[in-house]
């Protein structure tokens, strides 16, 4: 059983420029949550997917938007990039119907932007 | 809106020995979850222990235990018998009842932990 999976792993772009990132969660869940991981602190949430639609969001500006497939998977998109969303981008995978159970993490992508 | 501190930045121990890290958290819920998550240089964040604040009893999984204070709003996680692979960041996050749906988790800033030979 695969657990969440995340690619690239590693990702450098420069300002200004526009980034897609991918997530696959763990069989059987499908809700999707991507956090941003800034060097030396905890994970800050950025929003969920469920049904294919944006269903909670943090404290993120509009530069940062999602999708969900048919499959479950998600992608996470920031536009017009600046140096201070170099970050480990995280993505967290759940079931609805069991919504108390544990979030399943993947490995993150790490996103450099010069 | 909740929040969490972890006020131990770094912290270290050696093989075998016991430690203890420190989280406190504010909110005005009182149905919640509360979970540390260990986080290795590898950057997967592993589940170590979760506890159900509706629950008196304090979480066990082995060699970790909590002990959950909620009039003090404190978490705190024990590790006995630390062992060189505890070596990683430890994250104490908040999860509110959902309602409805999954609700995101809220992570306090972390604490590094080495454990020494």
């Amino acid at each position: 059983d695969a657990g969440v999976t995340q690619s690239p792993t590693h990702l450098i772009k420069t300002r200004g420029q526009q980034v897609t990132l991918r997530c696959s969660p763990k069989s059987g869940h499908d809700t999707v949550s991507w956090y941003q991981q800034a060097l030396g602190q905890g994970p800050q949430f950025i929003f969920q997917y469920y049904e294919e639609e944006e269903r909670q969001r943090g404290n993120f500006p509009d530069r940062f938007s999602g999708h969900q497939f048919p499959n479950y998977s998600s992608e996470l998109n920031v536009n017009a990039l600046l140096l201070g969303d170099s970050a480990l981008y995280l993505c967290a995978s759940s079931f609805s119907q069991r919504p108390t159970d544990t979030q399943y993490f993947g490995p993150g992508t790490r996103l450099t932007v010069l | 809106a909740q929040t969490v501190t972890q006020s131990q930045p770094e912290m270290s121990v050696q093989e075998a020995e016991t430690v203890t890290l420190s989280c406190t958290y504010d909110t005005s819920e009182n149905n919640y979850y509360l979970f540390w998550y260990k986080q290795p240089p590898s950057r997967q964040m592993i589940l170590v222990i979760r506890q159900e604040a509706y629950k008196q009893q304090n979480a066990t999984e082995n060699r970790f235990s909590v002990n959950f204070q909620k009039a003090a709003k404190s978490f705190s996680l024990k590790i006995s018998d630390s062992q060189l692979g505890d070596t990683a960041m430890y994250f104490c996050a908040f999860m509110k009842q959902p309602y409805p749906g999954n609700t995101p988790l809220v992570f306090g800033k972390g604490t590094r932990l080495s454990v020494i030979a």
